[in-house]
């Protein structure tokens, strides 16, 4: 397995502004994804996160809304822009240390937007 | 695309007793079933999962049934503990692709 971490675990920010959330593994991963998960609901995937190349998004998410970097096989980030009280959610990323092998979840990052 | 239904959303059994929860896919090209677990305040943990090539797993009080011909898959856990109580998803990919698919989740709740 591997072991996740995000920063920042929580926070509270206004509307207007942006937050980026960082996701580090402790190995190198082929596959780095970041979800959303609203309050309540389900996970949905917001793009696939490519290294040293644009993010692939899912149907609903743009990169202007969701920038995400992906510098190097350990680390990523998702940046939420412009918030609204609708972005509050929780972000999770997930990782696969082999492609087509098991998806490994990050502790996730609890946002509330005012 | 790859749609995954989760039956029930709530389940509340005995402490001792057993429980089930059920997923239904949609895209038969599907090959992986996973499932999580999820406590409040902690993303998802991988508790159990299974490769189509097989009809069943099992992993001390947890097993994972599959289907392929039906197109569901099964996650059962006998002698419940109050410490099994969390949200449990299932997924599934889609497509020939490594994006998994939720189900809506199971709300499972074990009284002492």
């Amino acid at each position: 397995s591997a072991v996740i971490s995000q920063k920042p675990s929580r926070d509270i920010c206004q509307r207007g502004t942006s937050l980026t959330i960082q996701c580090q593994v402790d190995s190198q991963v082929t596959m780095m994804f970041w979800y959303r998960q609203q309050p309540g609901q389900s996970l949905t995937l917001i793009a696939t996160a490519n290294q040293g190349s644009e993010a692939t998004y899912e149907s609903g998410f743009v990169i202007d809304k969701f920038p995400i970097s992906r510098p190097n096989l350990t680390f990523s980030t998702l940046t939420v822009s412009n918030m609204s009280p609708e972005d509050s959610s929780i972000y999770l990323c997930s990782v696969e240390i082999v492609t087509g092998e098991t998806q490994y979840f990050g502790p996730g990052t609890r946002l509330l937007v005012l | 695309g790859e749609n995954v239904e989760q039956h029930p959303s709530t389940l509340s059994v005995q402490e001792g007793d057993s429980a089930v929860i059920k997923c239904t896919y949609s895209d038969s090209a599907s090959n992986y079933f996973p499932w999580y677990k999820q406590e409040l305040g902690k993303g998802p943990q991988l508790i159990i999962d299974i490769r189509s090539n097989v009809g069943e797993k099992k992993d001390q009080r947890i097993a994972v049934t599959l289907n392929k011909t039906a197109k569901h898959f099964s996650l059962h856990i006998t002698e419940t503990q109050p410490e099994d109580s969390a949200v449990y998803f299932c997924a599934s990919p889609t497509g020939n692709t490594d994006k998994l698919i939720f189900g809506t989740g199971t709300r499972l709740q074990v009284f002492p």
